[in-house]
């Protein structure tokens, strides 16, 4: 079965540059969410988009922004970039109409800025 | 606001005995209760989720958990652990209430002892 695709799956940064993150839900998803994943931590909460309109936010620095475009894939767009900023991203998909239905993850996107 | 608890960041079983992981919620509205896990450099892959209906939940790769409302918990347990098991286990929650965002606790890594 199809999963969540990220891209790329790893970066290299040096500070103060920018970075692109991308995800491709599961055909058909309609719902995306993004979680940063630091150093031997917990998965915290950025942002998530229900049909292409931003749906909640969470602990996501004003240095970041994303979109949700027309075809359901999302971007993570990540500016001065930061040491701290190091970790893996992670992009989840949720199916459409099922409110609280499940959250599949991707691979991640490991981003180690330099 | 809701959170999580895991008791123990580590917990190392032996082949063939029991694995129980242990998880808390705090939730003032009825809790969404999920477990994930996590191989190394892998995303997080859901084991089991609880939504409503019976408090016992049986998972993938013969885990299963329990809500328990009166003690606030929702313990991972697999009767006979395999040494494929070992990974980071993350308990997550989420409510009616919050736009499907996960909180996640700290996590547990099971080390299998041969």
């Amino acid at each position: 079965a199809a999963g969540v695709i990220q891209s790329p799956r790893h970066l290299i940064k040096e500070k103060r540059e920018t970075a692109t993150l991308k995800c491709y839900p599961i055909p058909r998803h309609d719902t995306v969410y993004w979680y940063q994943q630091g150093p031997g931590q917990d998965p915290q909460f950025l942002i998530s988009f229900y049909e292409k309109m931003q749906s909640d936010k969470g602990s996501i620095p004003d240095r970041f922004s994303a979109q949700q475009f027309s075809d359901y894939h999302s971007e993570l767009n990540m500016s001065s970039l930061e040491l701290g900023d190091s970790a893996l991203y992670f992009c989840a998909s949720s199916s459409p109409g099922q409110y609280l239905d499940t959250q599949y993850f991707g691979p991640g996107t490991r981003l180690t800025v330099l | 606001a809701q959170s999580v608890t895991q008791l123990g960041s580590h917990v190392s079983v032996s082949e063939g005995a029991l694995v129980l992981l242990r998880c808390n919620y705090s939730s003032s509205v009825p809790p969404y209760l999920f477990w994930y896990v996590q191989y190394p450099n892998q995303g997080l892959q859901l084991l089991l989720k609880y939504t409503t209906g019976a408090t016992l939940v049986k998972g993938i790769n013969g885990f299963e958990a329990e809500f328990k409302k009166s003690e606030t918990s929702f313990h991972l347990t697999k009767p006979s652990a395999h040494m494929s098991d070992a990974a980071e286990y993350f308990c997550a929650v989420t409510t009616l209430f919050g736009n499907e965002k996960l909180t996640f606790g700290t996590g547990t890594r099971l080390t299998i002892i041969p």
